[in-house]
């Protein structure tokens, strides 16, 4: 098993732009989510899926948006790239929102200019 | 204030020395708790669950004090490869589904 997998692992961005951020995962679970991670922060929830077809909104959804047409897929989007969503984002999974033990990917680092 | 506290750190300690981090939280209705370990530029990874009787794992022991609403790591014998940021995890159910609420992290260098 590959795990989580996740590209691009470093993007570089003007105002503006638009990109989505990929995530696969191939454990078959039904859990997904997007964290973004930010220097003296905890991980902060952006969007997450309990399966296929449904998604919601988490900590931090704003600029961001997501779909799940999949379990393997949980593609995040950037809108407008703004410099406040320069970050590391993580996408996760884990078996199903009832378990607990959850599988990040390697992470993409997004710089905003 | 934030939901999961840890102290930032860094900790700089010496190969073979003990080093604890301790980790509060603010909902009393949190239920799980977990330690993660981050190495630098990397995913994080589930070091270790904590149980409410404490767990050993190897060098790692985890306790919890639900009373206090801390939960601590102790490592000993401290090894170069253990370098890393652990990050405190709690879990609340909320809106139907267990909701993992991360702390910053404590960072921990180990010298030779």
């Amino acid at each position: 098993n590959a795990g989580v997998t996740q590209t691009p692992k470093f993007q570089v961005l003007k105002t503006g732009q638009s990109m989505t951020l990929q995530c696969a995962q191939d454990m078959n679970h039904e859990y997904m989510s997007w964290y973004r991670q930010d220097p003296g922060m905890g991980l902060r929830l952006i969007h997450y899926s309990v399966g296929a077809g449904i998604t919601d909104q988490g900590e931090v959804p704003n600029g961001y948006n997501v779909s799940r047409s999949t379990t393997e897929d949980f593609p995040l989007r950037l809108l407008s790239a703004a410099p406040s969503q320069t970050s590391v984002y993580f996408c996760a999974s884990r078996l199903s929102r009832d378990t607990l033990e959850q599988y990040f990917g390697p992470g993409t680092r997004l710089t905003v200019t | 204030r934030k939901e999961v506290e840890q102290d930032p750190g860094p900790f700089n300690v010496p190969e073979g020395a003990t080093v604890a981090f301790n980790c509060t939280y603010s909902n009393s209705a949190s239920q799980s708790f977990f330690w993660y370990r981050q190495d630098c530029r990397k995913e994080p990874k589930l070091l270790m669950s904590v149980y409410s009787s404490g767990n050993e794992d190897g060098r790692f022991t985890a306790q919890l004090n639900r009373a206090s609403q801390y939960i601590s790591l102790l490592i000993r014998d401290s090894k170069l490869s253990d370098s890393a940021t652990y990050l405190c995890v709690v879990t609340l159910f909320s809106g139907g589904y267990n909701k993992l609420i991360f702390g910053a992290g404590t960072r921990l260098a180990v010298h030779p």
